[in-house]
């Protein structure tokens, strides 16, 4: 499973668009990325999920290379509330059996929104 | 009602005493996994099962085990727990694709 490098923290202020920019050099052809927010005391929440070029759902969007060996989660005019920990993935789907086998989660990203 | 649930919540106890946590889903999903984070770590897994007959250790497993009541059940036991247990403890479960999980609300563990 390909290793994710991500920065540790981030701050940003309310309004502004956040990039936060995840690494994935060994990342593989059948590999998908996959975004998680963290909220404290709470479980994982699913964000958005991407193979290549840009997907966007209603919360944010996913910019990915040609080369995919990098991600960029982008989350529009962020809020207080968007204060969490940010986890990039790399999950590999199982042509045969379907699904991934397992998600790793690194340390994640801390994004601090100031008003 | 939530979809994933976890008991207890909290739990205290103290090393060498048997531990078993519970997850319950309403999802209908098949798949379910075991994952704890320790503070400021992303989070690990321990088990996971793909249905009742099919469990698998994760990158944690050594101290730990499970069972797989039934498709909406799913517990892991720790069978004589250690200070180095102590975390915060995730179920999850997910459909076929896999990298859509939905996680319970945890249950934080301190093994004294």
């Amino acid at each position: 499973l390909a290793k994710t490098t991500q920065p540790i923290s981030m701050d940003s202020y309310e309004g502004q668009e956040v990039n936060i920019t995840c690494s994935h050099n060994n990342i593989a052809t059948n590999d998908y990325i996959t975004w998680y927010q963290q909220f404290p005391s709470q479980g994982p929440r699913f964000i958005i999920q991407g193979y290549k070029t840009k997907v966007t759902n209603e919360v944010a969007s996913l910019f990915i290379p040609a080369d995919r060996k990098s991600s960029t989660l982008s989350l529009p005019r962020v809020s207080l509330s968007d204060t969490a920990v940010y986890y990039c993935l790399v999950g590999r789907y199982r042509l045969f059996s379907g699904g991934y086998n397992k998600l790793i989660f690194g340390a994640g990203t801390r994004l601090a929104v100031h008003p | 009602d939530a979809d994933v649930t976890q008991t207890p919540r909290n739990r205290i106890t103290k090393t060498g005493k048997r531990i078993m946590l519970e997850c319950s889903q309403t999802k209908g999903h098949d798949r379910m996994y075991w994952y704890r984070q320790d503070p400021g770590l992303g989070l690990r897994l321990i088990y996971y099962s793909f249905d009742v007959k099919d469990i698998n250790k994760g990158e944690i497993s050594d101290g730990y085990s499970v069972s797989r009541q039934a498709q909406a059940k799913f517990s892991l036991s720790l069978e004589s727990a250690i200070p180095n247990q102590t975390a915060l403890y995730f179920c999850a479960t997910s459909g076929l694709q896999g990298y859509e999980q939905f996680f319970g609300p945890g249950t934080r563990l301190t093994v004294l």
